[in-house]
């Protein structure tokens, strides 16, 4: 198995433009959580799906972001508009086991 | 609620000599209880989990953690590093649901 991908692995994109992250989790996993990673706040849990619907969405930064699962293989993540201060490494995982989640590379966004 | 407290933010080792990383948890449950590493550019991989099986739990690459509840700690330990052990280490907590807690992070650094 190719393990949970993400793309792009980077994104440079200018205040106000559209952003976004793709996800696609392990085969057979039916968990899949979203995450932001930053200096300043360390790893936050933005949202998770349990068999592609949205359980929890509370770590949501505000209206600005929202996130699909419209099938089993496929999540997005998108920013609109997007701010500087949106700048961080967003991460997907996956799991089939709650308690064992399997993490991409993690896609590295830059908002100038 | 649940927290996690990695009491160093910055750990450095000489290659061949221990590795002791610090986490404290506060739950209101049972918790499980992780470890993640972090290469550079790369995406979290578990090193090692307790589920309320052994208090003892062994993971990959040499490393272990122990469990004492009355302590509300889990430290990893590695009883001697390597060059390959530079990462960024995150102690987790899941208590219940399925969302994970992670602590600030220890950054390793070995020194030849």
């Amino acid at each position: 198995d190719a393990g949970v991908i993400q793309s792009p692995r980077h994104e440079v994109t200018e205040m106000g433009q559209e952003v976004t992250l793709r996800c696609k989790p392990i085969s057979g996993h039916d968990y899949l959580f979203w995450y932001r990673q930053t200096m300043m706040r360390g790893l936050e849990l933005l949202i998770y799906f349990n068999n592609n619907v949205p359980i929890d969405d509370s770590g949501m930064p505000e209206d600005r972001f929202s996130a699909k699962m419209p099938n089993a293989s496929f999540s997005t993540l998108k920013i609109q508009p997007s701010e500087p201060r949106d700048s961080a490494v967003y991460f997907c995982a996956s799991s089939f086991d709650p308690n064992e989640q399997f993490f991409g590379p993690g896609t590295r966004l830059t908002v100038l | 609620a649940q927290s996690v407290t990695q009491l160093d933010s910055h750990v450095s080792v000489s290659e061949g000599t221990p590795v002791l990383l610090r986490c404290n948890y506060s739950s209101s449950y049972s918790p499980s209880l992780f470890w993640y590493v972090q290469h550079p550019n790369k995406g979290l991989q578990l090193l090692l989990k307790y589920t309320s099986a052994a208090t003892l739990v062994k993971g990959i690459n040499g490393f272990e953690a122990e469990f004492k509840k009355s302590e509300t700690s889990f430290h990893l330990t590695k009883p001697s590093a390597h060059m390959s052990d530079a990462a960024e280490y995150f102690c987790v907590v899941q208590a219940a649901g399925n969302k994970l807690t992670f602590g600030g992070g220890t950054r390793v650094l070995v020194k030849p």
